[in-house]
């Protein structure tokens, strides 16, 4: 059974910071790994996508790293702000077309104080 | 703007009381899915539709029922059997299964 842990749980950084964010799954056989941010009682906005066959990806400010053979993904973040105080989420998926569902960690909670 | 919508952003439910949370999506994905979550927790999926008339239980679809008549609603109805309805409730969208998941506002339920 395919299970996903985020550490830390919570994190609270000064302005400027360079940041990394971990996300460990049990069982390498993904399709992909999606990172997600969540502001307090809001949806869900997709931040990067890696398919199993990248290694990284990467938009603004963000990148992302997927190693499938140690079932790990980090996300760093660049010169950090206060608006990305958020929950961040990863998610990751078994296979491509019919009934493949997203399974999540339970996010870290940033805090970038100013 | 293409994008996916979720009614009502806040909803109270009386004890034995069924009650359904709309999401309608114009963004001609043929997947859409419903996933609870409660604080602290990751969101797990109640249910899943690939395409219009199918549908499929998730983790946790005990108490729960959906329709897919449309390819743009995927309407979710929290039946009384559900004894901890009490959560934050998010509907998605994507082209198909296992690709990019785009996700709702999400709706609010509250057991009194």
């Amino acid at each position: 059974k395919q299970e996903v842990t985020q550490i830390p749980a919570a994190l609270s950084v000064p302005e400027g910071e360079n940041l990394v964010l971990n996300c460990s799954f049990t069982d390498s056989a993904i399709y992909n790994l999606q990172w997600f941010r969540q502001d307090p009682g809001k949806g869900l906005t997709s931040l990067l996508l890696i398919q199993s066959s990248q290694r990284e990806q990467t938009s603004g400010r963000l990148n992302a790293s997927l190693d499938k053979s140690s079932g790990r993904s980090t996300l760093y973040i660049a010169a950090s702000q206060p608006g990305d105080s958020a929950t961040y989420l990863c998610a990751v998926s078994r296979g491509a077309g019919g009934y493949n569902k997203l399974i999540f960690g339970a996010g870290t909670r940033l805090a970038v104080h100013p | 703007d293409g994008g996916i919508t979720q009614s009502p952003k806040y909803l109270f439910r009386k004890e034995g009381q069924n009650v359904t949370l709309s999401c309608e999506q114009n963004l001609n994905h043929d997947a859409m899915y419903w996933y609870r979550q409660d604080p602290g927790q990751g969101l797990r999926l109640i249910y899943y539709s690939q395409i219009v008339n199918d549908f499929q239980k998730g983790d946790i679809a005990e108490g729960y029922s959906v329709s897919r008549e449309k390819k743009e609603s995927f309407p979710l109805t929290v039946t009384s059997a559900q004894k901890n309805p009490t959560a934050f409730y998010l509907c998605a969208s994507s082209t198909g299964g296992g690709n990019e998941q785009f996700f709702g506002p999400g709706t609010r339920l509250t057991v009194l």
